[in-house]
């Protein structure tokens, strides 16, 4: 059984749609990230839910809204979609918010043409 | 700007080579947790180390975390092909709930 799971796994895509990442973990797990990682393969967070209340929103277009329906799902809508915005995208999720074993997901590849 | 550096950014070995990955941070950490990713996969957790100077070991793996709790590092003894991919730190600063400072990586390649 897949601890965390996105989908889709590949998605592409062209300038100018709006596309949704969808992530669901069975862990139980209370905090649920987004994180986008680049070509060179810097890990940077962009969201962090705890009990679905967001807790960390960095500096990230408002392009990009998650949404937290309930404690095991975390997606990511973005909108007009961005060359810049080709990455891959990763959801995880951690016992709790003071930051113990994070489970990453196997991550969606975005490629925005 | 960067919270947590980690050099180098590649290292190509032969094969029974040992490797050294190192982490700085410019602020003390209450704990660091290292990752494993292989070649198109995902971030695999490795372990966490939490007290000041703690050394722990998983077979040839070695992970060390400063006095100072501002800086770690991974030594693996005698490579193997299997340990091909990219080494991540994160460290977590105890003040930031929910916010873990990821190094930018060292992709290791290993030469049979």
């Amino acid at each position: 059984d897949t601890a965390v799971s996105q989908t889709p796994k590949y998605l592409v895509t062209q300038m100018g749609n709006d596309k949704s990442i969808k992530c669901e973990q069975n862990l139980g797990h209370d905090t649920m990230y987004w994180y986008k990682q680049d070509s060179k393969k810097f890990l940077k967070i962009m969201f962090s839910y705890n009990n679905k209340e967001l807790i960390i929103n960095e500096t990230v277009p408002n392009r990009f809204s998650p949404k937290s329906p309930d404690k095991a799902h975390l997606n990511l809508h973005i909108n007009s979609l961005e060359l810049g915005d080709s990455a891959v995208y990763f959801c995880a999720s951690s016992t709790d918010r003071w930051n113990t074993e994070a489970f990453f997901g196997q991550g969606t590849r975005l490629t925005v043409v | 700007g960067q919270q947590v550096m980690q050099i180098p950014q590649y290292q190509h070995v032969q094969e029974g080579e040992d490797f050294t990955t190192y982490c700085n941070s410019s602020t003390t950490l209450s704990n660091i947790q290292w990752y494993k990713q292989r070649p198109g996969g995902h971030p695999v957790f490795l372990i966490q180390l939490v007290k000041s100077g703690e050394v722990k070991k998983q077979k040839r793996l070695t992970f060390q975390f400063g006095e100072a709790k501002k800086n770690s590092s991974l030594h693996i003894t005698a490579t193997q092909t299997t340990d091909v991919g990219t080494y991540f730190c994160a460290g977590n600063r105890g003040s930031t709930l929910g916010r873990l400072y990821f190094g930018r990586g060292t992709q290791l390649t290993v030469w049979p």
